[in-house]
């Protein structure tokens, strides 16, 4: 089974309002990242979360990580219609940096 | 830079047909690894390489083939596709623990 789960599968908001997606994961891990795809694209990096950060910042963009729940949440403020996409977080395991696995995302839509 | 260069875009085969998935960065990338994505499955790893001679398996490595003979290339064979191989391949390549590059994805429908 898939490391990372996430939900809300879908979420649907209007323009200007916050987006919160969250994913949880079964086993220890080195770091957590998310990205986005776009309709019929690749997946784009958005930002990564080390095991020993518990928040972290990037523009509009805030990511939180708790690593006794095993979960970590994706915060989108004043969200646009151009963050109309899905999301994914991908965590790499603590033995094996190597590989990153995916959950299965969150479609997000943000109407204008 | 060119980055994750993934041919063909499309491909359709039929049941029982052999082809293979190309791979290409230029970012000199030890780590390359190759995702399928079906809907509302997310992606999920088939095989990936951390290097030049090495490959190990993913998720659902079954009915894939890989090799990595050298930094540049990665590519994936299908020995005998199957209609439950349809999905949207994705490349992708990163360097140490850093985030991971994608291809733009190769979509293939087996009849």
């Amino acid at each position: 089974s898939q490391q990372g789960e996430e939900d809300p599968q879908a979420l649907s908001i209007q323009e200007g309002e916050n987006a919160t997606m969250n994913c949880s994961y079964k086993t220890s891990i080195n770091n957590l990242q998310w990205y986005r795809q776009n309709s019929g694209r690749g997946l784009v990096h958005l930002i990564l979360i080390r095991s020993n950060e518990r928040e972290k910042h990037s523009g509009r963009l805030r990511v939180t990580l708790d690593t006794s729940k095993k979960s970590s949440s994706l915060l989108i403020t004043a969200s646009r219609a151009a963050d109309t996409a899905s999301y994914f977080c991908a965590t790499a395991f603590s033995g094996n940096t190597g590989k990153l696995i995916f959950g299965q995302g969150t479609t997000l839509q943000v109407k204008p | 830079n060119a980055g994750v260069t993934q041919t063909p875009k499309f491909q359709v085969l039929k049941t029982g047909q052999s082809m293979t998935l190309q791979c290409a960065q230029d970012m000199n990338h030890e780590y390359m690894s190759w995702y399928r994505q079906d809907p509302g499955m997310g992606l999920r790893l088939i095989h990936y390489s951390v290097g030049a001679g090495i490959t190990d398996q993913g998720e659902v490595p079954n009915g894939y083939n890989v090799s990595r003979s050298t930094t540049e290339d990665f590519p994936l064979r299908l020995l005998s596709a199957a209609p439950s191989q349809t999905s949207v391949y994705f490349c992708a390549s990163k360097e140490g623990v850093g985030e991971l590059f994608f291809g733009e994805g190769s979509r293939l429908t087996v009849l």
